[in-house]
């Protein structure tokens, strides 16, 4: 079955750091990359997504490559913020046909602190 | 701007209790998602439903149940309440195809005592 693995939290940066988190996966098929964003004490909200091998989804400074060569979408940023402190997931759906309806897998979540 | 919502922030319930969570969504979605997020496990996806009266088991089902009598409404339910059904439930909502994102209510934290 599908799977993803990030890399292992929390993650502690001062102000300006360049950051990254990695995240890998397993799938069957071409599946669509993401990744989600949870800021404190709120649901979570789609920071980036790609589609297909080679596309690089970008927002808010954050970017992403989808590299099917390597199975990976690892996420980074050149210079962190303190308000990027939140939690991070990588996610993707299957491409099954019409079966998968878009059903995610998440990976475990990267805890990220940005210090002044 | 789509608005997922739901029912409530926290609550708290007594071992044996039937609980209902609510969620509804504003934006005509055919896809609903009810997930429990886990420090260390990430979202686990419980059950969805892809259009009304539907709905299909996710990777944990045991222990829940859903209905969707409206397409706006999705309601998960714990028919006896556990301890280890302490967690935090989200709620999700998506357009049918398969590259659509999902959007993401707030959250209810769930305690079982």
């Amino acid at each position: 079955g599908n799977s993803v693995t990030q890399m292992e939290g929390p993650v502690t940066l001062s102000e300006e750091a360049f950051l990254t988190i990695n995240c890998t996966y397993t799938a069957t098929g071409y599946p669509s990359l993401f990744w989600y964003v949870q800021y404190p004490g709120e649901g979570l909200q789609l920071l980036l997504k790609a589609t297909k091998a080679d596309d690089k989804g970008s927002n808010k400074g954050f970017e992403a490559t989808y590299r099917k060569e390597t199975t990976s979408f690892h996420l980074e940023k050149g210079s962190v913020q303190v308000s990027d402190s939140a939690v991070y997931f990588c996610a993707l759906t299957g491409n099954a046909g019409g079966t998968s309806y878009g059903k995610l897998t998440f990976g475990q979540g990267t805890i990220l602190t940005v210090h002044p | 701007d789509v608005k997922v919502t739901q029912s409530s922030r926290y609550l708290v319930k007594r071992t044996g209790e039937k609980v209902f969570l609510e969620c509804v969504q504003d934006m005509d979605h055919e896809n609903m998602f009810w997930y429990r997020q886990d420090p260390g496990l990430g979202l686990r996806l419980i059950y969805f439903s892809y259009d009304v009266k539907m709905k299909e088991k996710g990777d944990i089902p045991e222990g829940y149940s859903v209905s969707r009598e409206k397409k706006e409404r999705f309601s998960l339910i714990l028919e006896s309440a556990s301890t280890n059904q302490t967690s935090m439930y989200l709620c999700a909502s998506s357009l049918l195809a398969v590259y659509n994102e999902q959007f993401f209510g707030p959250g209810t934290r769930l305690t079982v005592l």
